[in-house]
């Protein structure tokens, strides 16, 4: 089946430096990928939208010059934590669309933790 | 604003039982309903989905029924095993496929 890599899986930082996430679709292209926040026991919540050759499109409420994000192929997208503090530390979670099954199924990534120290 | 209501919070069922997860919603234009697992510290994996022309849909022993005159779906999970314990995600998107997920399941199977 479709594979949605992220790396790193896990990662520590020290408050005020940027981390860099990428999301890798590994065997079909995804025009559209999604980026997700998950705290402790709690549902995913959409970040941001990100577009393949365009900027990408944030939820309200989120900061997007604290979370950047970056489409630049279509099987490669990179969230980067920018300026991190202890309270950006959370499961990163990305998602694609592949457009080329039928009905348009979306897969997840493994998810990468981000510990801001 | 919660756009999709999942319920209950957490389940328990004996090996070998049924587990059943329902989640429901508002918004009309929703049309595409997948449900997610997730174990601990993993990515969520979609398990089954369904669209709103299909009143149900099997996969092994996973099952969503899709009532969309009620705007409601659910999950069955027949003959429930250990491994099946997880948290299980509802989750909606239209046209545009951001997901809205429910606030997830629990599900602990007994041996």
């Amino acid at each position: 089946g479709a594979v949605v890599s992220q790396h790193p899986s896990r990662v520590i930082c020290k408050s005020g430096t940027s981390v860099k996430i990428e999301c890798r679709s590994l065997d079909f292209q995804a025009t559209t990928m999604f980026w997700y926040r998950q705290f402790p026991k709690k549902s995913l919540m959409l970040m941001a939208t990100s577009n393949e050759g365009s900027k990408a499109t944030y939820e309200q409420g989120v900061e997007k010059d604290k979370f950047l994000i970056n489409h630049a192929s279509l099987t490669l997208s990179t969230l980067t934590v920018t300026s991190a503090h202890p309270e950006d530390s959370s499961f990163y979670i990305c998602s694609a669309r592949d457009s080329g099954q039928a009905g348009n199924t979306i897969y997840f990534g493994e998810g990468s933790w981000l510990t801001v120290v | 604003q919660q756009q999709v209501k999942q319920s209950p919070q957490s389940l328990i069922v004996q090996k070998g039982g049924i587990s059943i997860i329902n989640c429901a919603y508002e918004n009309t234009a929703f049309d595409y309903f997948p449900w997610y697992q997730q174990f601990p510290g993993k990515g969520p994996a979609l398990l089954i989905a369904i669209r709103p022309d299909v009143s149900e849909k099997k996969e092994g022993r996973f099952t969503i029924s899709f009532n969309k005159s009620a705007k409601q779906f659910s999950l069955h999970i027949m003959d429930s095993q250990p491994g099946d314990s997880a948290t299980y995600f509802c989750a909606a998107s239209r046209g545009d496929y951001k997901l809205s997920f429910g606030a997830g399941t629990t599900v602990t199977v007994r041996a």
